[in-house]
């Protein structure tokens, strides 16, 4: 099993560019976070989905954020315009079910290291 | 609503030392219970969890944790450790039937010097 995959594991931008991070989750596994850490704040959940539909979304910081999970296998997490306090890293996460008799185990991806200049 | 705390900011030990650290949860209702630990530069791993059973929970890498439900705790300990536990540690908790989302503490941070 590959784990949760995220591209770029790097990205160096300019503040106003716009910046997509990807995320893969692992194969069968329905629910998928988005969190961003810094020093100052800590790991924040931004965003989850279940079965692709977001659940809550009451972490993303502003309206530059959005994140779209158009099939199970692939979710985008944008920041349009960036700005230097973006600079974080962000991790993705994948979950395999919920409900009842769920356990709720995330697995997180490697992380994309964000630097908005 | 639920909220994990984490009493030790950082933590610093000699290797060897015994380790306990502390985390409490608020959420009257079954809970699924987690540590996690950040490597330096790495991404978050589950160290080991709580779902039912014996409370006493055995992780990886001789790290266990104690569920104590009157006291709303989930301490995470490890007898001896070694400079390679040097990282960061959350603790989390999820509502049992919930939707899916962790609750995270704000992380203790571990410094073993060798």
């Amino acid at each position: 099993d590959a784990g949760v995959i995220q591209s770029p594991r790097h990205e160096v931008t300019e503040m106003g560019q716009e910046v997509t991070l990807r995320c893969k989750p692992i194969s069968g596994h329905n629910s998928l976070f988005w969190y961003r850490q810094t020093m100052m704040r800590g790991l924040e959940l931004l965003i989850y989905f279940n079965n692709n539909v977001p659940i809550d979304d009451s972490g993303m910081p502003e309206d530059r954020f959005s994140a779209k999970m158009p099939n199970a296998s692939f979710s985008t997490l944008k920041i349009q315009p960036s700005e230097p306090r973006d600079s974080a890293v962000y991790f993705c996460a994948s979950s395999p079910r919920t409900g009842e008799r769920s356990y709720n185990e995330q697995f997180f991806g490697p992380g994309t290291r964000l630097t908005v200049l | 609503a639920q909220s994990v705390s984490q009493h030790n900011h950082h933590v610093i030990l000699s290797e060897a030392a015994s380790l306990e650290l502390g985390c409490n949860y608020s959420y009257g209702g079954t809970v699924n219970l987690f540590w996690y630990v950040q490597y330096p530069g790495q991404h978050l791993q589950l160290l080991l969890k709580y779902f039912s059973g014996d409370p006493l929970v055995k992780g990886i890498k001789g790290f266990e944790a104690e569920f104590i439900k009157s006291k709303f705790s989930f301490n995470l300990r490890k007898p001896s450790v070694q400079w390679s536990d040097t990282a960061e540690y959350f603790c989390a908790v999820n509502a049992r039937g919930s939707q899916g989302n962790l609750i995270f503490g704000k992380g203790t941070k571990l410094s073993v010097k060798p």
